[in-house]
């Protein structure tokens, strides 16, 4: 059973500090997705990282991709309250064709 | 506001019962997909359109069935209800989807409809 999982599932951090979101699949993909979804909202679009170490930033996020070690990390650097959400990633795997597998989710809090 | 949107915003409807939403993409936008969030299953991708052909299925019920019309917005129909079937339904449309992988490009969701079945 192909399993895609988060963690934490919950984060709770300061204003201004670090901290990263990891997100282990257990299929072959060179293709994974991030997206934020806040409370009671649509989801969002956030990076797609499309080969073996591709790293795309924006603003105060920056994911990667690690494709051997089937591991993408969200990296959060200096937080703000705005980033609270959940962040959520997305894999599909090399031979199902275009099939998206999500993880469970990170609900990420940022507080003052 | 992304530029894709759902119709209607709020279903309720009874078990056994058929209903279905709608969706409509970002303006050139020739994907779309069908996702469903529920807080047992939590997010699935459904289906994928590409230009009025089906490119790629998920966890969709057979119960379910959707279609992309000539005019490009999408329609997903969910039949037989069932209580599980309650949940947050979203589209997105993205430009492309064509190739044999999945898009490359972002996907813009719509709002999404909430379904309860009672």
């Amino acid at each position: 059973e192909l399993k895609v999982e988060q963690n934490p599932l919950f984060l709770s951090m300061q204003e201004g500090k670090n901290y990263t979101i990891y997100c282990n699949y257990s299929t072959t993909s060179d293709r994974l997705y991030w997206y934020r979804q806040d409370p009671g909202k649509s989801l969002e679009s956030l990076f797609v990282l499309l080969s073996n170490g591709a790293v795309k930033q924006e603003g105060r996020l920056m994911a990667s991709l690690d494709t051997k070690a089937r591991l993408s990390t969200l990296h959060i650097t200096a937080a703000v309250h705005d980033l609270s959400a959940t962040y959520f990633c997305a894999v599909v795997p090399l031979n199902t064709g275009n099939q998206f597998y999500f993880g469970t989710g990170t609900s990420l809090t940022v507080i003052p | 506001d992304s530029g894709v949107t759902q119709t209607p915003k709020h279903l309720i409807t009874a078990t056994g019962q058929r209903v279905t939403l709608r969706c409509s993409p970002r303006s050139g936008d020739l994907s779309v997909y069908w996702y469903q969030q529920s807080l047992d299953q939590g997010l699935q991708f459904l289906i994928q359109y590409y230009n009025g052909e089906e490119r790629a299925k998920g966890n969709i019920l057979e119960r379910f069935s959707a279609q992309q019309f000539p005019d490009l917005h999408s329609e997903l129909n969910l039949s037989s209800l069932e209580l599980g079937d309650s949940a947050l339904y979203f589209c997105a449309s993205s430009a492309t989807g064509t190739s044999g992988r999945a898009g490359t490009d972002t996907q813009y969701f719509g709002p999404g409809t909430r379904l309860t079945v009672l």
